[in-house]
């Protein structure tokens, strides 16, 4: 039973263009978290998706930051016209209905020059 | 909304030692704190969880008890090895508008001294 997936693991970006995040949950999982981690900070939420559904976004910021959890495929975090200050590990974790235990990929770490 | 706080920042051990972090919360209706280890570069690893309807769980050489009265929980380990050395988070669930999400502590680095 394979983990929590993330791709790319690393993602290289100037500023201005766009970040696309992957993230496939763990077999029978389907709630999604995405988390960002500043170096030498916490986890810090940023949206919980269920297939189809964005059931809490209130830590994602208001501009440029989106996420989805289609019917089919992985949820995708997108970043526009990235900023240095975008520069994070972004983790995503994944649920069982019901269960409050998350278990997390293991990150993309994005760098914007 | 709730607020986690977490303490020490840094903890430094003799091996063999005991090590305790502790954490606090504001939000009494939340009712389950996870623990997760985080090595240099790797995902959160979930190591010990604790619902609020128990006092204490115990896993090997780690533990947790937790204080709904006071708002606070800790972790024990016992006979700390090297391999223990990492980042520390523990975490509080909460309910908002039918979903549940985790707060985090911020976080102590453990280093375990040979």
């Amino acid at each position: 039973n394979a983990g929590v997936m993330q791709n790319p693991r690393h993602l290289v970006r100037r500023r201005g263009q766009e970040a696309r995040l992957r993230c496939s949950p763990m077999k029978g999982h389907s709630h999604v978290y995405w988390y960002r981690q500043l170096p030498e900070e916490g986890l810090k939420f940023m949206v919980y998706l269920q297939k189809e559904n964005i059931i809490d976004e209130s830590g994602m910021p208001k501009e440029r930051f989106s996420a989805e959890f289609p019917k089919e495929g992985p949820s995708i975090l997108r970043i526009q016209q990235v900023v240095r200050g975008d520069s994070a590990a972004y983790f995503c974790a994944s649920s069982r209905v019901l269960e409050e235990t998350q278990y997390f990929g293991p990150g993309t770490r994005l760098l914007v020059l | 909304g709730e607020n986690v706080e977490q303490h020490p920042s840094t903890l430094s051990v003799q091996e063999g030692d005991s090590a305790v972090i502790k954490c606090t919360y504001s939000d009494s209706a939340s009712n389950y704190f996870p623990w997760y280890k985080q090595e240099l570069g790797k995902r959160p690893q979930l190591i010990i969880d604790i619902r609020s309807n128990v006092g204490e769980k115990k896993d090997q050489r780690i533990a947790v008890t937790l204080n709904k009265t006071a708002k606070h929980f800790s972790l024990h380990i016992t006979e700390t090895q090297p391999e223990d050395s990492a980042v520390y988070f523990c975490a509080a669930s909460i309910q908002t508008g039918g979903a549940q999400k985790l707060v985090f502590g911020q976080g102590t680095r453990l280093t375990i001294n040979p």
